[in-house]
């Protein structure tokens, strides 16, 4: 299974936007990539998916790389209630059960 | 509210006791999840079922048996645990097994194995 890499942490201020980068260099062409987040006390709840264009919906935006070896989850304006623990996962065609969650990125909000 | 629901939400256990954990999804899916999360460790699947056959089974020791009667029930039997085995274990429904898919988690049920 492909491997995603991302920053421990990162801290952000309310109402401002976030970047939360992730890498995946050994994707290959037929993987999708999911972005689930966790917050405190929660199960993951589903936040955006993409395979190669840029996609957006209410909660994010999806920046993916021309390469695809790399992409950036978008919060366009941070709130307390995005604190949270954010796992970029790489899902494909051929093990469609599997989501393989990593250590994921916490995110912190401050006021 | 994700439409999955995990009673109980919290269980304490000896490690000779016996007894289940139940999920039920009120979305139609037919592709239902179990995953454990320990502490300071990333969620890992455990079994996968679909359409009530499992498709999956994660090389989870025996003392997890899962049980899925119907598209809209799983169920987790514990049975003569380890204290390692305390955990939260999550439990997800998807529409189907395709790429697509999003899959929606319950609220998990907090396992302490004394």
């Amino acid at each position: 299974d492909a491997k995603t890499t991302q920053p421990n942490s990162m801290e952000s201020n309310e109402e401002e936007p976030v970047h939360l980068p992730c890498n995946h260099s050994t994707i290959s062409g037929t993987d999708y990539i999911h972005w689930y987040r966790q917050l405190p006390s929660q199960g993951p709840e589903y936040v955006i998916h993409g395979l190669t264009s840029n996609v957006n919906n209410r909660m994010a935006s999806l920046a993916i790389a021309e390469d695809r070896k790399s992409s950036t989850l978008i919060l366009h304006r941070a709130t307390l209630r995005d604190a949270a623990v954010y796992y970029c996962i790489l899902r494909s065609p051929y093990n469609t059960d599997k989501l393989i969650f990593g250590t994921g990125t916490r995110l912190q909000v401050f006021p | 509210e994700t439409g999955v629901t995990q009673t109980p939400r919290h269980l304490v256990m000896g490690m000779t006791n016996k007894k289940s954990l139940k999920c039920e999804q009120h979305l139609g899916h037919n592709a239902m999840y179990w995953y454990k999360q320990s502490a300071k460790k990333p969620l890992e699947l455990m079994f996968v079922y679909s359409l009530e056959e499992r498709v999956e089974n994660n090389s989870v020791p025996s003392r997890f048996s899962p049980e899925c009667p119907n598209s809209s029930h799983l169920f987790l039997h514990l049975h003569t645990l380890q204290p390692e085995d305390s955990a939260l274990y999550l439990c997800a429904s998807s529409q189907g097994l395709i790429t697509d898919d999003e899959q929606f988690f319950g609220p998990g049920t907090r396992l302490t194995v004394l």
